[in-house]
């Protein structure tokens, strides 16, 4: 699988847009674009995957560049609860297990 | 949504104790599921595969006499940390894979091992 490199971490006030960027500049044609989030003590929630189109689904939007080699996550309206570490992960659904990086902490404050 | 069920969710015990994980799948069939352990402040560490009917995969390092995995049913897999001392002590988290093309994988919510 691809790897993928995200900031270490930022920042977001409450109720504005949560924009989380991730690049996969090696990602292949056949390996889907994953977001997924952990919150503390808890198990990674996934949060939305597309492969070439851009995504919309209740939590997030995913936006694809159009040569692949980067995505951006986008929470419209973030919130306290939004507060996580996101892990963008590059998968070609193979079967084989998910591999985490160190993902993006995202604060969010009021 | 799929939902993958841990159990427990915390475990304190003393050294020289096993300790079984349960991770089960809800409301689908899991051919295949996964096993992560997290130390603090660490990312998820892939620890094996697990798959229905057949013995799990190992990562390199992970020991398959310590961590026994078994996946009985396509809804049940356990993890057993046989005679677990203070260094095992981590958060376990497991993942189910549901199949097909373009399903994402659930976690569960991770077991906290405590071990004394």
């Amino acid at each position: 699988d691809a790897k993928t490199t995200q900031p270490t971490s930022m920042d977001c006030a409450e109720g504005r847009a949560a924009n989380l960027p991730c690049n996969h500049s090696t990602i292949s044609g056949n390996e889907y674009v994953y977001w997924y989030r952990q919150i503390h003590s808890q198990g990674p929630q996934y949060i939305i995957h597309g492969l070439k189109n851009n995504e919309t689904n209740e939590m997030a939007s995913l936006i694809i560049t159009e040569d692949r080699k980067s995505s951006t996550l986008i929470l419209p309206h973030a919130t306290l609860r939004d507060t996580a570490v996101y892990y963008c992960i590059a998968d070609n659904q193979a079967g084989t297990a998910l591999i985490f990086g160190k993902g993006t902490t995202l604060s969010v404050s009021s | 949504g799929a939902v993958v069920s841990q159990h427990p969710s915390w475990v304190i015990c003393k050294s020289g104790t096993s300790v079984k994980i349960e991770c089960r799948s809800l409301d689908f069939q899991a051919t295949t599921m996964f096993w992560y352990r997290q130390f603090p402040k660490q990312s998820l560490m892939l620890m094996a595969t697990s798959n229905e009917g057949s013995k799990a995969t190992y990562e390199q390092g992970v020991e398959k006499d310590k961590f026994l995995i078994n996946h009985a049913s396509l809804t049940l897999s356990t993890l057993t940390v046989t005679s677990a001392h203070p260094e095992d002590s981590s958060f376990y988290i497991c993942s189910a894979l549901e199949g097909g093309r373009d399903q994402p994988q659930h976690f569960g919510d991770g077991t906290r091992l405590s071990i004394l």
